[in-house]
């Protein structure tokens, strides 16, 4: 069964430091998904893909964070620099695209910044 | 926004007790879905289900979207089935983004 992939799983950095996560949806789906998810709540968005074109950043803190899919498949999330606030999970989830369309997520990669 | 209420917060089972969770939503959607958060944080898709019912396995689902609600109901509970249920909505007017819930916490004792 096709799997949304992420890497790493874990990363620990200290703040001021620069981390960059990867994501690789399920072939074919048009449409992918950063989520944040910090602890005791659900997820919210950070930014979503139509292919290479960003779609909503609206959530995106854009002094720092900095999210690219440059051929329209895998992405890249970058923090540049990490505060200690930013310690969560960053889950990345894939669709066919458009509306009414099931979301599928990736492992997730755990964050902490010290 | 779209508001999306999940209760109860937390629910302590014993093995093989039935359990149903709710969501309240504020707004038409036209995607509904329901994940079960595992130990290590991944989201597992349970069900896509806007409106109706749907069943598999020990767990069925029930959207009346109508009166904005859904329901998600677990029969004959596994230690397994412990973990973090999400109920998540999209709405036209805001994206194609998932408004989740705050999650409803089942601990499943043995």
């Amino acid at each position: 069964e096709a799997e949304v992939a992420q890497s790493p799983r874990y990363k620990i950095t200290e703040k001021s430091q620069a981390v960059a996560f990867w994501c690789d949806p399920i072939s074919g789906h048009a449409t992918l998904y950063w989520y944040r998810q910090i602890l005791g709540q659900g997820p919210e968005l950070l930014v979503q893909f139509q292919d290479e074109s960003v779609v909503d950043d609206s959530q995106l803190p854009k002094d720092r964070f900095s999210a690219e899919r440059l051929k329209g498949v895998d992405s890249t999330l970058k923090i540049q620099p990490a505060e200690l606030g930013d310690s969560a999970m960053y889950l990345c989830a894939s669709s066919l695209g458009g509306y009414s369309y099931e979301q599928y997520f990736g492992p997730g990669t755990r964050l902490t910044v010290t | 926004g779209i508001q999306v209420e999940q209760s109860p917060p937390d629910l302590i089972l014993q093995e093989g007790a039935n359990s149903t969770l709710r969501c309240n939503f504020s707004d038409s959607v036209n995607n509904l879905q329901w994940f079960h958060q595992n130990p290590w944080g991944q989201l597992i898709n349970l069900f896509y289900i806007p409106s109706g019912t749907k069943q598999n396995g020990r767990l069925s689902a029930t959207t009346v979207a109508t009166e904005r609600y859904s329901l998600l109901y677990i029969s004959s509970s596994q230690t397994t089935d412990s973990g973090v249920y999400f109920c998540a909505v999209e709405v036209r007017e805001y994206g194609n983004k998932l408004v989740f819930g705050a999650g409803t916490i089942l601990r499943v004792k043995s």
